[in-house]
């Protein structure tokens, strides 16, 4: 079974420039979240899809934004780069079952790492 | 906000040696999340303890739960150098059907060979 996928790996973008990162999640699994990881903050959630449809958010502004295809893949898109935007993307996918159970148990990818100039 | 908090920050330690690693966190839990990453890249799901559990061993690793403390402690026994990672404990903060990890800030480990 094929992990979740983060492409692109690396990127590197300029202040005020816009990206799209692109996540495909693991065969039958619906949710799609999000993270972002920085040396000062930590792993800080960003959003998290289900079903196409934005099912939680976190503290991040509305230059954050994303979406799900009927596959379950999910785009995050950032507007207007600053550099405090520089950091690791993280995606996880799970089946998105809430409760006490192990299906909700989150797989990662292995990121994007975006730097912003 | 930071749910768990990992300490130490760091620890470094040499081959064989055990390594302990503890979150505590604020908030009342259904289950707790012990998540493993190496550097630069995506974290590994290690080891999940509910609630009702104290203590949950998988492999080398041993997880201790204690509600009434609100803290959870990470044991990795005979440690190897393929070992050295970043290792952050994870909670699960629900809002309607929708469920997001809130991780702490990690210890870093180093296996000295």
């Amino acid at each position: 079974k094929a992990g979740v996928t983060q492409t692109p790996r690396y990127l590197i973008k300029t202040r005020g420039q816009q990206v799209t990162l692109s996540c495909s999640p693991i065969s039958g699994h619906r949710s799609v979240s999000w993270y972002q990881q920085t040396p000062g903050q930590g792993l800080q959630f960003l959003f998290e899809y289900f079903s196409e449809t934005q099912r939680n958010k976190g503290n991040f502004p509305g230059r954050f934004s994303g979406r799900q295809f009927s596959n379950s893949r999910s785009e995050m898109n950032v507007s207007t780069l600053e550099l405090g935007d520089s950091a690791l993307y993280l995606c996880a996918s799970s089946f998105g079952v809430s409760g006490n159970r192990a299906k909700n148990i989150q797989y990662f990818g292995a990121g994007t790492r975006l730097s912003v100039l | 906000s930071q749910q768990g908090e990992e300490d130490p920050q760091a620890l470094s330690i040499q081959e064989g040696e055990n390594a302990t690693m503890n979150c505590s966190y604020k908030t009342s839990i259904n289950n707790l999340q012990w998540y493993r990453q190496n550097s630069g890249r995506g974290l590994v799901h290690l080891i999940l303890i509910r609630s009702n559990e104290r203590e949950k061993h998988s492999g080398r690793l041993r997880v201790t739960l204690d509600t009434s403390k609100k803290s959870s402690s990470l044991l990795i026994t005979a440690s190897r150098a393929a070992d050295t990672a970043s290792y952050f404990c994870a909670t699960v903060q629900r809002q309607g059907g929708s469920e997001k990890l809130v991780f702490g800030k990690g210890t870093k480990l180093t296996v000295n060979p």
